[in-house]
């Protein structure tokens, strides 16, 4: 089936840095979105991407979607505390609705 | 507000017993969908309904039974035959067609069974 891969599992940064998480595939997806979520929560949405090679802000968050639409990647800048939480993808094939969910990466950040 | 709302937050039950969680959403979306997850996993589709009285299995539907008589409802029963219950449950709901995929998820339900 399809998969996604989000590596590493776990992340470490200091606050103020930036940080660049990548999701990739063997398959094509239409479709890409990302989520965070906070412990004990729901995911969510934090941007959703629908063409190759799009580029897209959400305050200091920033997503492409490859050009091989087999990957995404997302960019945080300047991290705060409150960026600490799992970063999911998900990926989409088709118009059933039905995503695909990477493992998620835990991004912790050292004030 | 619009949103979705899982009830209870948190739920404990004896092996052995069936438990059912709750699921309502306020968005007019016409999909809903169950999700199980475990620690360092990703999000594992359970059951789905993209319309009022029609459901379909996801990907690990075996000791789980859903229901969808209602547009705004979605409740997940976990049953006895579910080997390994014990996870965090969330439902989300979207607008089901072309050009809108988004899913949008509760807080989720952390099931524990002793």
């Amino acid at each position: 089936g399809q998969q996604l891969n989000q590596s590493p599992q776990s992340m470490f940064i200091q606050e103020g840095e930036d940080v660049s998480m990548n999701c990739t595939s063997s398959s094509i997806f239409n479709t890409w979105l990302w989520y965070k979520q906070d412990p004990g929560e729901g995911p969510v949405l934090l941007i959703a991407l629908y063409k190759a090679g799009e580029l897209t802000s959400n305050g200091r968050l920033t997503a492409q979607f490859g050009i091989t639409r087999k990957d995404s990647f997302l960019n945080i800048s300047a991290s705060i505390p409150s960026d600490v939480g799992i970063y999911f993808c998900a990926g989409l094939t088709g118009a059933n609705s039905k995503l695909t969910f990477g493992k998620g990466i835990t991004l912790s950040v050292r004030p | 507000d619009g949103g979705i709302t899982q009830s209870p937050k948190y739920l404990f039950r004896k092996e052995g017993q069936n438990v059912t969680l709750s699921c309502e959403q306020n968005l007019n979306h016409d999909a809903m969908y169950w999700y199980r997850q475990d620690p360092g996993q990703g999000l594992r589709l359970i059951y789905y309904s993209h319309i009022v009285n029609d459901f379909q299995k996801g990907d690990i539907a075996e000791g789980y039974s859903v229901s969808r008589e209602k547009k705004e409802s979605f409740p997940l029963t976990v049953t006895s035959a579910q080997k390994n219950p014990t996870a965090f449950y969330l439902c989300a709901s979207s607008i089901f067609g072309m050009g809108a995929v988004e899913q949008f998820f509760g807080p989720g339900t952390r099931l524990t069974v002793l």
